[in-house]
């Protein structure tokens, strides 16, 4: 059974602060995607990272997936308010399935 | 994500009875995956089905749970004899093929009273 492992669960920062998010499985993924997703609303995709060692950068966000495929990480430089929500990594198989870790839920504030 | 369209966006149901989950994927996609999230936890794998065909249903519950895919009209999912415990918010994802990103919909929150 494929797992994904996600932390911290809840991170609590100050308007400014770094922060990073880890993504970790004992499983190889064809590609790795990160989601954001509001209350009540559904995941949206951030980005896909396919290539072990790639790195990808979506303004103040910094995606990197491990050399092996098996882990990843999403690193906020100078976190805002409007950040604020739930992250979710997610590995896909071979047939486009879709692994989710439990989410990260950000709280930035002011 | 706005192509994927799911109704209705909330459902509520007496235990015992049936509801129907519906999800027009994004034009062109004929992959289409149902995700269940439970409250307080992540989304959860159901069913993956291509066009009138079931290709993995590994995550469905194995009673009074169906999905379909016809050739014309929305996927399905459908929950027969509902209880407390199928409350969740239901998200449907396509894509266009395995090699391509899924999209979500906006999801059905069922509430069984």
């Amino acid at each position: 059974t494929q797992l994904l492992e996600q932390s911290p669960q809840f991170l609590s920062i100050q308007e400014g602060e770094n922060l990073t998010v880890y993504c970790n499985s004992s499983s190889v993924f064809s590609s790795l995607q990160w989601y954001r997703q509001e209350p009540g609303e559904g995941p949206v995709l951030l980005v896909t990272v396919v290539t072990g060692g790639e790195v990808k950068k979506l303004k103040r966000l910094t995606f990197q997936f491990g050399d092996a495929r098996k882990d990843s990480s999403l690193h906020i430089t100078a976190a805002q308010p409007g950040d604020t929500g739930l992250y979710l990594c997610a590995g896909a198989d071979n047939t486009g399935k879709l692994i989710f870790g439990q989410g990260t839920t950000l709280q930035v504030k002011p | 994500n706005a192509g994927v369209m799911q109704n209705p966006r909330h459902l509520v149901r007496r235990r015992g009875q049936e509801a129907r989950l519906r999800c027009s994927p994004m034009k062109g996609h004929s992959h289409v995956y149902w995700y269940r999230q439970l409250p307080e936890e992540g989304l959860k794998f159901m069913v993956y089905l291509q066009k009138e065909n079931i290709i993995d249903e590994s995550g469905m519950p194995k009673e009074r749970f169906s999905a379909e895919f016809p050739k014309e009209g929305p996927s399905i999912l459908r929950i027969q004899q509902v209880v407390r415990g199928d409350s969740a918010a239901y998200f449907c994802a396509s894509s266009f093929n395995l090699e391509t990103e899924a999209f979500f919909g906006q999801g059905t929150r069922l509430t069984v009273v």
